[in-house]
């Protein structure tokens, strides 16, 4: 199974500032068709996940453009140019290469 | 709009078993993978299993796998999970979430989300 590793774990942060959190997978997720199969997620205290970025840097309909993906096979940012009072929450990795699916242990972001 | 609704939750006793439904309205159901994926209480997020669009193909989790089987009614837009042999270490929140894709193992992100259906494995 792939293992995601995400970093760090809790990211405290000032309203106006960037934040960025990291996930390495154990294995590369660049596919032979070129796309790295690397999700971020938000679940919003007392909510469902959603989905903000897909194949690594494909912002999900209806996420703020403040909000960006990049990464290499292994290594992945998510990055919040300016972080705001509804973004708190906990971000998910997940590798979506192959099965069984796996997610990160979750990032806690708190102002 | 996109809309999916679990239901089907509640407490069971260990070793028994549970139907979990997922009904899907606002988007062509049958055209999409469906996932369900459990958070157990103050937890991460763990991958359960995916459905093609069609049915043909399904994937699980080791930990659950012969221990639970996914499917789907396309005529009646609904995403079910039937999980045998309860474990206390299945408690959870299982939600049902929808892919962008139609053919399992790729995915290309699991764009909505229902709200969840809790499920208590205790004595």
């Amino acid at each position: 199974d792939i293992v995601m590793t995400q970093s760090p774990l809790s990211l405290p942060v000032t309203p106006g500032k960037p934040a960025s959190i990291s996930c390495r997978s154990s294995q590369s997720l660049l596919h032979d068709n070129g796309y790295k199969y690397l999700d971020w997620y938000l679940q919003k205290p007392g909510q469902s996940p959603q989905l903000l970025i897909f194949l690594g840097s494909n912002r999900a309909s209806g996420v703020p453009d403040r909000f960006s993906g990049s990464g290499s096979g292994t290594d992945f940012t998510l990055k919040i140019s300016r972080v705001e009072a509804e973004d708190v929450g906990i971000y998910f990795c997940m590798q979506a290469l192959q099965t069984p699916i796996t997610f990160g242990q979750g990032t806690r972001l708190e102002i | 709009q996109v809309k999916l609704v679990e239901s089907g939750g509640g407490v069971v006793q260990p070793g028994g078993s549970l139907r979990l439904s997922c009904t899907a309205s606002g988007f062509s159901f049958s055209a999409y993978a469906m996932h369900w994926v459990r958070q157990a209480p103050g937890k991460g997020l763990e991958w359960v299993a995916v459905i093609s669009y069609d049915g043909d193909l399904k994937y699980y989790a080791d930990s659950v796998k012969g221990r639970i089987t996914i499917s789907r009614d396309n005529s009646k837009n609904t995403l079910f999970l039937q999980v045998g042999r309860l474990k206390p270490g299945d408690t959870a929140m299982y939600y049902c979430a929808r892919d962008r894709y139609q053919l399992p193992p790729a995915t290309l992100g699991l764009d909505y989300w229902g709200q969840g259906a809790l499920v208590t494995v205790s004595s």
